[in-house]
């Protein structure tokens, strides 16, 4: 099966810009996570999706950042406006089942570099 | 959230075994124990998870104390494809979020 996709890969903007980060979970997988790595500090969680609802979004930094699951398939995750210091690495990860007994898929990640 | 302690690096030659440490004194009853690596420039990647008994799978094995309070990631035989950072999590509460600490940086030497 198809692997956790995101797009795209690498993304440099200047602060005050937008972006779009894209994540296609794999198929079937209800559970959609975000996470993200800034420079220097661990990987930290910012948010679940079940389907098409946020099931837990304690880990948005801010309101400049925001997440969308339409239809419940693939997510985007907005930066409006960017700025330095949201540089570093954004995975998402997706699960079949909701709950500790399973493991996630984790994507490769996009690097976002604000300048 | 829960809290483990892992070293921050370890050694090993290829072909042999390895034991990856972490411990959990502050583990509940209903936590998990979670194994997940990270190689460079990748996501992180599950390897292995238990409860109570130590658990086996292609990819390693899961040995857990008695008291659960420690537990240790053991690759059978390291090759150099298994240098990565390890991180051991425990599940809170029945959350499903993540808590990665920093993990240990495996390094393995021909």
């Amino acid at each position: 099966e198809a692997g956790v996709t995101q797009f795209p890969s690498h993304s440099v903007i200047e602060k005050g810009q937008t972006v779009t980060l894209r994540c296609d979970p794999i198929s079937g997988h209800d559970n959609l996570y975000w996470y993200r790595r800034v420079m220097g500090k661990e990987i930290k969680f910012l948010l679940h999706f079940v389907k098409e609802s946020k099931q837990d979004e304690s880990g948005m930094p801010n309101n400049r950042f925001l997440a969308e699951r339409t239809g419940g398939t693939y997510s985007t995750l907005k930066v409006q406006p960017a700025e330095l210091e949201d540089s570093g690495v954004y995975f998402c990860a997706s699960s079949q089942i909701t709950g500790w007994n399973y493991g996630y898929t984790f994507g490769s990640g996009t690097r976002l570099t604000v300048v | 959230d829960a809290k483990t302690t892992q070293p921050n690096s370890m050694e090993s030659n290829e072909e042999e075994p390895v034991h990856l440490p972490c411990n959990h004194s502050t583990i509940s009853g209903t936590d998990y124990i979670h194994w997940y690596r990270q190689l460079p420039s990748q996501g992180p990647e599950y390897v292995i998870h238990g409860l109570t008994s130590n658990v086996n799978n292609r990819m390693a094995s899961l040995a857990i104390a008695e008291d659960r309070k420690s537990s240790t990631l053991i690759l059978h035989r390291a090759t150099l494809r298994d240098a990565a950072v390890y991180y051991c999590i425990l599940s809170t509460g029945g959350g499903n979020k993540l808590t990665f600490g920093t993990g240990t940086q495996l390094k393995v030497e021909l």
